[in-house]
């Protein structure tokens, strides 16, 4: 049973063409939750972690939000080099080892 | 500077050999990982390595083995190479667990 669940599984966008991912978590005792970009054939890139409820972090276009469920990563205004795979990892519990969902895969058409 | 880099970048090779995938990184992070990365882009945890405790996930088989010369580097040891294990191999590390630093990986296609 996953405890990280990422949705969509794959977004089609238009540039400029705001849009939102989600990542809903099943752990208790979140310790931090992680958003990266991967690239094909790269390994992933760190964007954000965020610690609390409330939280947010922004970087260019991209806004990360975490709830006691859930976080968002907000895409304002994308551009066709945003496209990529952007995956969730949920650091929880006793466990320092990061959990990853299985990715959202974002295109973004010119 | 790459921060973390791995070699080889691609390695194929017959059912049954023995392989290994090297890691080195320069960030002077206190922690190694590998990640083994599926057909379907799902990252799953093999091993976290630091200089006082290994943690390996239950689920990968004993013919895998983490092998750490010094803090810097943390190489992969594969025996007897099923067809199952091709996938990417992902080395990355961390400070105190924060916000890991991924190598560029190495696909391994088993035939």
């Amino acid at each position: 049973e996953d405890q990280v669940t990422q949705s969509p599984e794959a977004l089609r966008l238009q540039e400029g063409e705001s849009s939102s991912l989600n990542c809903s978590y099943t752990v208790s005792g979140l310790r931090g939750l992680f958003w990266y970009r991967q690239d094909p054939g790269k390994g992933p890139e760190f964007l954000f972690t965020l610690y609390s409820a409330g939280e947010e972090k922004e970087k260019e276009r991209l806004k990360a939000t975490l709830t006691k469920k859930e976080s968002f990563l907000h895409i304002t205004a994308p551009k066709p080099e945003d496209s990529a795979t952007y995956l969730c990892a949920v650091q929880a519990g006793g466990s320092y080892i990061p959990t990853f969902g299985r990715g959202t895969s974002l295109i973004v058409h010119p | 500077d790459t921060a973390v880099s791995q070699t080889p970048k691609y390695l194929v090779t017959q059912m049954g050999n023995d392989k290994s995938i090297k890691c080195e990184q320069n960030l002077g992070h206190d922690t190694m990982y590998w990640y083994k990365q599926d057909s379907k882009k799902f990252l799953k945890i093999m091993f976290s390595y630091n200089n006082k405790e290994l943690i390996i996930n239950e689920t990968v088989p004993n013919r895998f083995s983490p092998k750490s010369p010094d803090k810097a580097h943390l190489n992969l040891h594969i025996n007897s190479l099923e067809l199952g294990d091709s996938a990417v191999y992902f080395c990355a590390s961390s400070q105190d667990h924060n916000g890991y630093t991924f190598g560029s990986g190495t696909r391994l296609t088993v035939v």
